[in-house]
């Protein structure tokens, strides 16, 4: 199956400063991307849509300022946190679609202290 | 407005016992339905989909779902259950019929316990 990679996979950063998340489609091109987040034990929460050359879209109560989206090729998505607060610390999660199909990156776990 | 509603938080299941996780949509159009699953840390696999055509629909490690129209429901069942099937279980929908969007609709997610 097709393969989408996160990285870091894991980071710890100090409140107030930035943090970048890169997914890529490592086997396919994917016009459009997603991201996620998961507080424990819950379900994914949908943040932005992300489409390659375009601004992405995001969800009702997502901070656009703060959760910056560049989709700047068809195999590369960056989420930036921008001024982390430790109520960022969430197990973020991008996706990207191919037809019918939705293929998840492993996962970034951020924990801002 | 699509939803999806899994009812139980958790599942527990002996090894070797059949295991069934629920999952019931909602929708405006037609659906396409699926089902994931997540290990500690870790992304979500995807382990099978119904988009249309046979209602049973066979997928990963064994998993199988059946899509009921009438019931609007989209179980998700094993024949005989092992303890590396213990994970965090997602069914999502995305309504064929709304382009606006394309977006996946998640439940809330049902971990699945097998005990050996």
């Amino acid at each position: 199956g097709a393969v989408v990679s996160q990285h870091p996979s894991r980071v710890i950063c100090k409140s107030g400063t930035s943090v970048k998340i890169e997914c890529r489609s490592l086997d396919f091109q994917a016009t459009t991307m997603f991201w996620y987040r998961q507080f424990p034990k819950q379900s994914l929460m949908l943040m932005a849509t992300s489409n390659e050359g375009s601004k992405a879209t995001y969800e009702q109560g997502v901070e656009k300022d703060k959760f910056l989206i560049n989709h700047a090729s068809l195999t590369l998505s960056t989420l930036t946190v921008t001024s982390a607060h430790p109520e960022d610390s969430s197990f973020y999660i991008c996706s990207a679609r191919i037809v019918y199909e939705q293929y998840f990156g492993p996962g970034t776990r951020l924990t801002v202290t | 407005a699509q939803s999806v509603a899994q009812p139980e938080d958790q599942v527990n299941v002996a090894e070797g016992n059949p295991l069934t996780v629920k999952c019931t949509y909602s929708v405006s159009g037609n659906p396409y339905l699926f089902w994931y699953v997540q290990y500690p840390n870790r992304g979500l696999q995807f382990l099978l989909k119904y988009i249309t055509g046979d209602n049973l629909v066979k997928g990963s490690y064994g998993f199988e779902a059946e899509f009921n129209k009438s019931q609007t429901s989209f179980h998700l069942k094993k024949p005989s259950a092992l303890v590396s099937d213990s994970a965090l279980y997602f069914c999502a929908v995305r309504d064929m019929n709304n382009n606006a969007g394309n977006m996946l609709t998640f439940g809330g997610g049902t971990r699945l316990m097998v005990k050996p």
